[in-house]
């Protein structure tokens, strides 16, 4: 089946800095990626979808500034966290659909605590 | 907007009891229906999917049942064993395109040996 890896697996970093998760489709073309937040003991929310070469659509109450994602390659999605605050801390997971089924491939998750 | 609601919100079973998690959707689009077990820490796991145009799918003790009419699925579980111990989700797919997914709240399953 397709696989999806994700790095780093965690992360710890200061308020007010940036963090860039990388999400790479190993043995298929990812055209688009999915980008979710969860936290304890809550569902998968969708944040964005991105799409290679454009740019990526945000869900509603997701700030695009905050959260910037680039897919500038087929195998490669990129989320970057500016500006991170405590209350973003959460565990991020990034998930692509398969070149000719629907069903989704996620990626192992990057759990992001920022003191 | 669309919606999928789960239920229950916590499951404690004996094991080899049988399990039940149901769900309902609100988009009438959605054509398809992925169950995921998710252990802590660690990726969402497909477990068995159900597409619109089938009203039931087996896979061993694993087998769920789909009522387009009603825009309600479920999960059945039978034998359960204490490794089954897990969050369940369940989503359906959104009419917005791009095979995107729409998560139920999720399900803790215990199984008590």
């Amino acid at each position: 089946g397709a696989v999806v890896s994700q790095h780093p697996s965690w992360v710890i970093c200061k308020s007010g800095t940036s963090v860039k998760i990388e999400c790479r489709s190993l043995d298929f073309q990812a055209t688009t990626m999915f980008w979710y937040r969860q936290f304890p003991k809550q569902s998968l929310m969708l944040m964005a979808t991105s799409n290679e070469g454009s740019k990526a659509t945000y869900e509603q109450g997701v700030e695009k500034d905050k959260f910037l994602i680039n897919h500038a390659s087929l195998t490669l999605s990129t989320l970057t966290v500016t500006s991170a605050h405590p209350e973003d801390s959460s565990f991020y997971i990034c998930s692509s659909p398969g070149q000719i089924t629907d069903t989704q491939y996620f990626g192992p998750g990057t759990r992001l605590t920022v003191l | 907007g669309e919606n999928v609601e789960q239920h229950p919100s916590t499951l404690s079973v004996q094991e080899g009891d049988s399990a039940v998690i149901k769900c309902t959707y609100s988009d009438s689009a959605s054509n398809y229906f992925p169950w995921y077990k998710q252990e802590l820490g660690k990726r969402p796991q497909l477990i068995i999917d159900i597409r619109s145009n089938v009203g039931e799918k087996k896979d061993q003790r694993i087998a769920v049942t789909l009522n387009k009419t009603a825009k309600h699925f479920s999960l059945h579980i039978t034998e359960t064993q204490p490794e089954d111990s897990a969050v369940y989700f369940c989503a359906a797919s959104s009419s917005g395109g791009y095979n995107k997914l729409i998560f139920g709240a999720g399900t803790r399953l215990a199984v008590h040996p």
